[in-house]
């Protein structure tokens, strides 16, 4: 079946450094990779839509310089919170799927942020 | 932008009965997925639908892409069904997934 894994599971950093997190797809091809926050008290906010070969796609509020995403190949891809601060504290998931634009996506545990 | 409402915000039920959960959607979305957020935070897989319903167990799912809106059916709720369940719509701007506010549904003996 399709797995995703994501880690870390969990990090505390202090405010002001960075923090890297994973993705690890197995069982298909992960054309497709979303990015996704869940901030306390919110619902799920995209950050970006990376695909293979593709520019990466950044939402509203959300830039390369900040979240840079890394998306080499059909099984991997990483997203760093660079400089993170209280407001970048949440639940960190990534959600992919093979083709491109439509399909189910899959999700990982996620990576839960917190900032001192 | 487009935007998926979903609702009850909470729900509590008693063992044994059942309920829907709705999400409606400000415009024409191409497929939806429900989810179940489990104690670990992981989000289960439940339904992937692009049209008419599915049925896994006691869970049924619908989705009517013309009205914009998709349903999550419950019978027979048992105490291992509590937990935060949350729908999501893919738009066809490049397959992106807007996500409902999340229903809470308890479940009581």
């Amino acid at each position: 079946g399709a797995l995703v894994y994501q880690y870390p599971r969990r990090t505390i950093c202090k405010s002001g450094t960075s923090m890297r997190m994973e993705c690890q797809a197995v069982g298909f091809q992960a054309t497709s990779v979303a990015w996704y926050r869940q901030s306390p008290q919110k619902t799920f906010e995209l950050i970006a839509l990376s695909t293979v070969n593709s520019a990466i796609k950044y939402e509203q509020n959300f830039t390369q310089e900040k979240f840079p995403i890394s998306h080499p190949n059909l099984s991997f891809s990483s997203m760093t919170v660079l400089n993170a601060y209280l407001e970048d504290r949440g639940l960190y998931l990534c959600g992919a799927r093979e083709g491109t634009g439509t399909g189910q996506l899959y999700f990982g545990e996620g990576s839960k942020l917190t900032v001192l | 932008g487009d935007q998926v409402e979903q609702s009850p915000s909470a729900l509590s039920l008693h063992e044994g009965t059942g309920s829907a959960l709705r999400c409606n959607f400000t415009t024409t979305m191409r497929a939806v997925q429900w989810f179940r957020k489990n104690s670990r935070g992981s989000l289960i897989n439940l339904f992937y639908l692009a049209s008419g319903t599915k049925e896994n167990g006691r869970l049924k799912s619908a989705f009517d892409s013309k009205e914009r809106y998709s349903t999550l059916h419950i019978r027979d709720a048992q105490l291992e069904d509590s937990g935060t369940y949350f729908c999501a719509a893919e738009g066809y701007n490049q397959g992106k997934l807007i996500f409902g506010q999340g229903t809470k549904l308890s479940i009581k003996p």
